[in-house]
């Protein structure tokens, strides 16, 4: 998984909780990306991040949000889990520095119930 | 913004035959078009890409091609084993080149058939 581990791998909360998933990253990317994954709809991208302190919107971002105060890690928060957050969360990395910038490479996920 | 078609859902095949799996999308701008396979409870994992300088890239047993004008790429697995079944995904970059992130095809099951 190109030396990308997630925390936790499997969650079960409660709606209305708040929900912390990290991501961290020994291959000193620059680039870092949260995705969920959902039945029917593959992978979609939630939030970015292309630096320290740098993070943009995706797709899907109504609900989320994200911090990066490390090259290392990459935060996601869900300030109050609904049960239309119950999902698998993928974080994925890539290196615009070197020759191949867009490859993204995966973590193994968070798998989230929120009951 | 990007939108990736991915068909078909669901491709079984015998062993040893081969196996294409299809996509299009809509941004005339993507540059770069990676495909990923999936195995249950696993990440995503990259096993070819390719970028729109290039019509057609191989490794080994498995093959991307790309159409510009089209707006479609393939994914071309040969002499198919019972390892190649999983979840297979595409993605496009869109016009920011990927570093905004990739949109992704809603996947392809493919069940290699003893």
């Amino acid at each position: 998984d190109a030396g990308i581990t997630q925390s936790p791998r499997h969650k079960v909360t409660e709606t209305g909780t708040p929900v912390t998933l990290r991501c961290h990253q020994t291959e000193n990317h620059r680039y870092m990306y949260w995705y969920r994954q959902d039945p029917g709809h593959g992978l979609r991208l939630i939030h970015y991040s292309y630096g320290v302190k740098d993070t943009d919107k995706g797709e899907v971002s109504d609900g989320y949000s994200v911090s990066r105060s490390k090259t290392e890690d990459f935060l996601l928060t869900l300030e109050s889990a609904t049960s239309s957050q119950t999902s698998v969360y993928f974080c994925a990395i890539s290196d615009w520095t070197s020759g191949r910038g867009e490859t993204q490479y995966f973590g193994p996920g968070t798998r989230l119930l929120v009951l | 913004g990007e939108n990736v078609e991915q068909h078909p859902s669901t491709l079984s095949v015998q062993e040893g035959d081969s196996a294409v799996i299809k996509c299009t999308y809509s941004d005339s701008a993507s540059n770069y078009f990676p495909w990923y396979k999936q195995e249950l409870g696993k990440g995503p994992q990259l096993i070819i890409d390719i970028r729109s300088n290039v019509g057609e890239k191989k490794d080994q047993r498995i093959a991307v091609t790309l159409n510009k004008t089209a707006k479609h790429f393939s994914l071309h697995i040969t002499e198919t084993q019972p390892e190649d079944s999983a979840v297979y995904f595409c993605a496009a970059s869109g016009s920011g080149g990927g570093a905004d992130g990739l949109t992704f095809g809603k996947g392809t099951h493919l069940i290699i058939q003893p």
